[in-house]
This record gives structure tokens, C-alpha cells and sequence, in this order.
């Protein structure tokens, strides 16, 4: 059971835009603390997609973006592309348990 | 360009443990903090703990209090992970990723090693 919620999977058409949702509590986003979120394609090592909520490293795409609001987080893809079909995770700390980084449950992208 | 290079895939016998290793090129456990990750078969990630070298600080999970061991040896710039009692349920890959003292995200990653726990 994790301690970030995801919807399991999403899906659009290439071009649309797409939202993951990442629901926590006021133990970790709703107390402030950064959510981060990755990209895992099958078979590899997830990769840094956003940073302190909404900043982008260097090499991602801008149509990736991240936003915070009270408990939760989300992050968009915009004009969807074939190489965007990946699992996402969001992450973030709680302060709830003993000195934890939380992942979300993950979400599946699809592109139809 | 940091990266990280871990040990090879383990198979183990339920109740033995497995040892995997974290080598970081450069200097970087000088300020950073390398974490380990987990993710059974078709499942999510799972934080498992990490050491901060420079303060020789250890963090794990509650989960897994008292089963995993993390150590680094500085002269090699490797880190390990050790996770004793193996079950089924430990079957997983582990990842290594480094987070530093400044910034509380994961980049980069290591390949991932997996671990097989099978009699």
C-alpha cells in the first residue's frame, strides 16, 4: 500500500494532453515537502523527469510539467508522443515515519 | 557525469542474505547520499534507506529495520547494501540512486541488480 496514490494507468492520443494525479497527505505533500517524479520504461532504471514540484532537468522535454496544490500533485504531459508510453512515479517524503522518501503507486502511460 | 555502477543479479536461498554493491565514479559520496531503492516483479518502488558518508548518517525504512545493513567505503567509493532472512518476497531489482545534501531527489540511478530468492 502506498503512501502517494496514482491512478494505475492513463492513456491518450498522440497529441493530447494527459494528467497523472499523485493524492498524499499533510504528513508529506500537504505539509509542504517537494514532490519529484520519474519515468521507468520496462526493463530500466527510472529517470529524474521533474524536480521540487515543477522544475525540469536539463534534457527533458518542456511539453513535461509539474504542479503542486494542498495534499496533492500532478504532472502533465502535453502532446503526447509514442515515446512517452512509460511507467510514472511521483516521490516525495513523510514525516509521519522514520526519516522516509514515499513513492507513489505508479502509473502506466498509454499512447492509444 | 556521475554514474553509478552496481554488483551483478544474485539467486538466493530463502533465509540466506545477499550483499549488493554501489560503486559512484568521482568523489560524490563525499557530499552526497546514495539511497537504495527496490522493485519487485510488476510492482512499484519501494525506498529502502540510504547512508549520508560525510555525516555518517543511516537512515532505513521502518520496513526493513533490523534486516538491511548499508555501509560505504570511501576509499573505493562504493556502497553496500545488505538484506538478511531472505523470502520470495525479496525478489526484486535494487537500484542505487544519489540524492546530495542540497537537493532531496534521485539522480542518477544505478542499473539495478537483481535478486532471486528461490529454494
Amino acid at each position: 500500500q502506498s503512501v502517494l496514490t496514482q491512478p494505475p494507468s492513463v492513456s491518450g492520443a498522440p497529441g493530447q494532453r494527459v494528467t497523472i494525479s499523485c493524492t498524499g497527505s499533510n504528513s508529506n505533500i500537504g505539509a509542504g515537502y517537494d514532490v519529484n517524479w520519474y519515468q521507468q520504461f520496462p526493463g530500466t532504471a527510472p529517470r529524474l523527469l521533474i524536480y521540487s514540484d515543477d522544475k525540469r532537468p536539463s534534457g527533458v522535454p518542456d511539453r513535461f510539467s509539474g504542479s503542486k496544490s494542498g495534499t496533492s500533485a500532478s504532472l502533465a504531459i502535453a502532446g503526447l508522443q509514442a515515446e512517452d508510453e512509460a511507467d510514472y512515479y511521483c516521490q516525495s517524503f513523510d514525516n509521519s515515519l522514520v526519516t522516509s522518501k514515499v513513492f507513489g503507486s505508479g502509473t502506466k502511460v498509454t499512447v492509444l | 557525469q556521475v554514474q553509478l555502477v552496481q554488483s551483478g543479479a544474485e539467486v538466493k536461498k530463502p533465509g540466506s542474505s545477499v550483499k549488493v554493491s554501489c560503486e559512484a565514479s568521482g568523489h560524490i559520496l563525499s557530499n552526497g547520499i546514495i539511497n537504495w531503492v527496490r522493485q519487485a516483479p510488476g510492482q512499484g518502488l519501494e525506498w529502502m534507506g540510504r547512508t549520508i558518508p560525510i555525516l555518517g548518517t543511516l537512515n532505513y525504512a521502518q520496513k526493513f529495520q533490523g534486516r538491511v545493513t548499508i555501509n560505504a567505503d570511501e576509499t573505493t567509493n562504493t556502497v553496500f547494501m545488505e538484506l538478511k532472512s531472505l523470502t520470495s518476497a525479496d525478489t526484486a531489482v535494487y537500484y542505487c540512486t544519489r540524492e546530495t545534501l542540497a537537493d532531496d531527489w534521485f539522480d542518477p540511478w544505478g542499473p539495478g541488480t537483481l535478486v532471486i530468492v528461490s529454494s
